[in-house]
């Protein structure tokens, strides 16, 4: 079974940090490029990072930039997002998923999520 | 950026109901266009990409047309499993943007 699979959620501090992992399985991760996508308490979605499969080119949404660094270990399986300085406006689920080349870029596997919450 | 606008933003209906989504560019984006089916405490479901290629498993009672600036999502005929919130989302530049999302309701 192809899955996504999340983790390192909590809660922080205004200002701390946080690391999420996306785990894959059943999947060849190391053709894929990958997003991170988050979604605030009752708002839409909002794309904020892009990792190409090689890690040879990454993106992010203006909203995270100098703050959050996407990686990935394509021997580990695994898509990192290292979050720093984090704000109250931060708080929100953030998922991994699978941008599919076959698919015209669309996003085809998603995590289940996980919550991040920045209070103090 | 590119950027998307969908409407209605709500729509109150009932079970066997004919809707119709309407997404909309900032600029052409050819056919470089998802739809995808948020149920609450889910995470988002492919629906369609190339503006109008259903992914693998869903009903076809969902399509989708358009090209260009302009895009449709249709359910054919609304089942019970089909109240959730629907986006759509732009395939042409990095960024992938998501419209605000159209929010589907039992009247």
């Amino acid at each position: 079974e192809v899955q996504l699979v999340e983790s390192g959620g909590g809660l922080a501090q205004p200002g701390g940090s946080l690391r999420l992992s996306c785990a894959a399985s059943g999947l060849t991760f190391s053709s894929y490029n990958m997003k991170w996508v988050r979604q605030a308490p009752g708002k839409g979605l909002e794309c904020i990072s892009y990792i190409s499969s090689s890690s040879s080119a990454i993106y992010y949404a203006d909203s995270v930039k100098g703050r959050f660094t996407v990686s990935r270990d394509n021997a580990k399986n695994s898509l990192y997002l290292q979050m720093n300085s984090l704000r109250a406006e931060d708080t929100a689920v953030y998922y991994c998923a699978r941008v599919s080349g076959e698919k015209m870029g669309a996003f085809d596997i998603w995590g289940q999520g996980t919550m991040v919450t920045v209070s103090s | 950026d590119i950027q998307l606008t969908q409407s209605p933003s709500f729509l109150s209906t009932s079970v066997g109901d004919r809707i119709t989504i309407t997404c909309r560019a900032s600029q052409g984006i050819s056919s470089y266009l998802a739809w995808y089916q948020q149920k609450p405490g889910k995470a988002p479901k492919l629906l369609i990409y190339a503006a109008s290629t259903l992914q693998s498993g869903v009903p076809s009672r969902f399509s989708g047309s358009g090209s260009g600036t302009e895009f449709t999502l249709t359910i054919s005929s609304l089942q019970p499993e089909d109240f959730a919130t629907y986006y759509c989302q732009q395939l042409n530049t990095y960024l992938f943007t998501f419209g605000p999302g159209t929010k589907v309701d039992i009247k």
